[in-house]
């Protein structure tokens, strides 16, 4: 599996968009990039996966270059409720459930 | 859409005694279950496969003898911490999906504090 890498946290105030990049320079052809949230004591929850260029759903885009060394995951006015930590994962698609989590970025949102 | 849920949400045991968490796909049939553990401030480590019907599968460093795993129905996995102890206090996190090719939903986590 592929090792990932996010910044450990960082900072935003409500109503701005937040861009938070992962690099996966090992990233296999047949890889996907999946992005969970988590929100203190609870299980991750699933955000957007993405396999090239760009993905959008109702709560975020994904963009991924050519390449697909890396991949930016695109919250768009964010509110104090998007407070969480953000994991990329990178793998064959969804494994089942078999994930492998790295560092994650600790989002913090202020009023 | 898909749920999974974990019991208990939290429990607190005494040092040497066991304590047994219980995940459940309540809207699917999951043949394959995954148990993660999560230290304070830190990522979520994966702990053993859970198989319907056959042995778990452990990840390598994690005792098979302290972290019993059943998965005795497709709807139910359960997690026996044996013989806790205080470095057992963690958040216990299990997934589990429809299908090897579709996404994982998780538990909503059960905190273990042995004292």
């Amino acid at each position: 599996l592929a090792k990932t890498t996010q910044p450990i946290s960082m900072d935003s105030y409500e109503g701005q968009e937040v861009n938070i990049t992962c690099s996966h320079n090992n990233i296999a052809t047949n890889d996907y990039i999946t992005w969970y949230q988590q929100f203190p004591s609870q299980g991750p929850r699933f955000i957007i996966q993405g396999y090239k260029t760009k993905v959008t759903n109702e709560v975020a885009s994904l963009f991924i270059p050519a390449d697909r060394k890396s991949s930016t995951l695109s919250l768009p006015r964010v509110s104090l409720s998007d407070t969480a930590v953000y994991y990329c994962l990178v793998g064959l698609y969804n494994q089942g459930g078999k994930l492998i989590f790295g560092q994650g970025t600790e989002l913090s949102v202020k009023p | 859409g898909a749920v999974v849920s974990q019991h208990p949400s939290w429990v607190i045991c005494k040092s040497g005694t066991s304590v047994k968490i219980e995940c459940r796909s309540l809207d699917f049939q999951a043949t394959t279950m995954f148990w993660y553990r999560q230290f304070p401030k830190q990522s979520l480590m994966l702990m053993a496969t859970s198989n319907e019907g056959s042995k778990a599968t452990y990840e390598q460093g994690v005792e098979k003898d302290k972290f019993l795993i059943n998965h005795a129905s497709l709807t139910l996995s359960t997690l026996t911490v044996t013989s806790a102890h205080p470095e057992d206090s963690s958040f216990y996190i299990c997934s589990a999906s429809r299908s090897e090719n579709t996404e994982a939903f998780f538990g909503q986590g059960t905190r273990l504090t042995v004292v």
